[in-house]
């Protein structure tokens, strides 16, 4: 198995743009997870999806971020309009029972 | 808010020497789970302790579970410089809710 599949890997973006980050995740893994790692607050975890519905959306941080999991092998996050406080590594991660496996992560760069 | 405490939160010491990180809470965990992480990464899961008092080894690394199952910690003994890297602990409350530490960065010199 790939593992956790994220891109892109890096993206620099201008302040108000849309970005949409990707992940495909380990095939029989039925929760998929989205995080945001700063170095002021670690690992945050803003939407938890099972057997694609979102169950948990608390930690999405305002109406400018959105998820979607349209199937099992598939998930985006979309921020719109990006601000330069976006800035950080997002982190998607599968996981079937115990344990999670996460994705090499999306370094985002709003300037 | 559920707190998990990682100490310390930077820890650099020379190749061969043993090192303990800590992970402290008042809350009780289903289990307990640290992963490591390097440099452009994301965490990579070591080891899952899920019963109190139960200690799991993997190689140099040992990882003990508190009584309690409020608290775990991790014994590197005979440290190498592939050890260097972002230590995570991460406490389970329910069947995804994962409490992060904030992480403890240790760095091994040769």
């Amino acid at each position: 198995d790939a593992g956790v599949i994220q891109s892109p890997r890096h993206e620099v973006t201008e302040m108000g743009q849309e970005v949409t980050l990707r992940c495909k995740p380990i095939s029989g893994h039925n929760s998929l997870f989205w995080y945001r790692q700063t170095m002021m607050r670690g690992l945050e975890l803003l939407i938890y999806f099972n057997n694609n519905v979102p169950i948990d959306d608390s930690g999405m941080p305002e109406d400018r971020f959105s998820a979607k999991m349209p199937n099992a092998s598939f998930s985006t996050l979309k921020i719109q309009p990006s601000e330069p406080r976006d800035s950080a590594v997002y982190f998607c991660a599968s996981s079937s029972f115990v344990g999670y496996t996460f994705g090499s992560g999306t370094r985002l760069t709003v300037v | 808010t559920q707190l998990l405490e990682q100490s310390p939160q930077f820890l650099s010491i020379q190749e061969g020497e043993n090192l303990t990180v800590y992970c402290n809470s008042s809350s009780v965990f289903s289990s307990l789970q640290w992963y490591r992480q390097e440099p452009g990464e994301g965490p990579v899961l070591l080891v899952t302790v899920v019963t109190g008092g139960e200690v799991k080894k993997l190689k140099r690394l040992t990882f003990q579970f508190g009584d309690a199952r409020k608290d775990s910690s991790l014994h590197i003994t005979a440290a190498q410089t592939g050890d260097t890297g972002l230590y995570l602990c991460a406490g389970e409350r329910s069947n995804y809710q994962l409490i992060w530490g904030a992480g403890t960065k240790l760095i091994i010199k040769p």
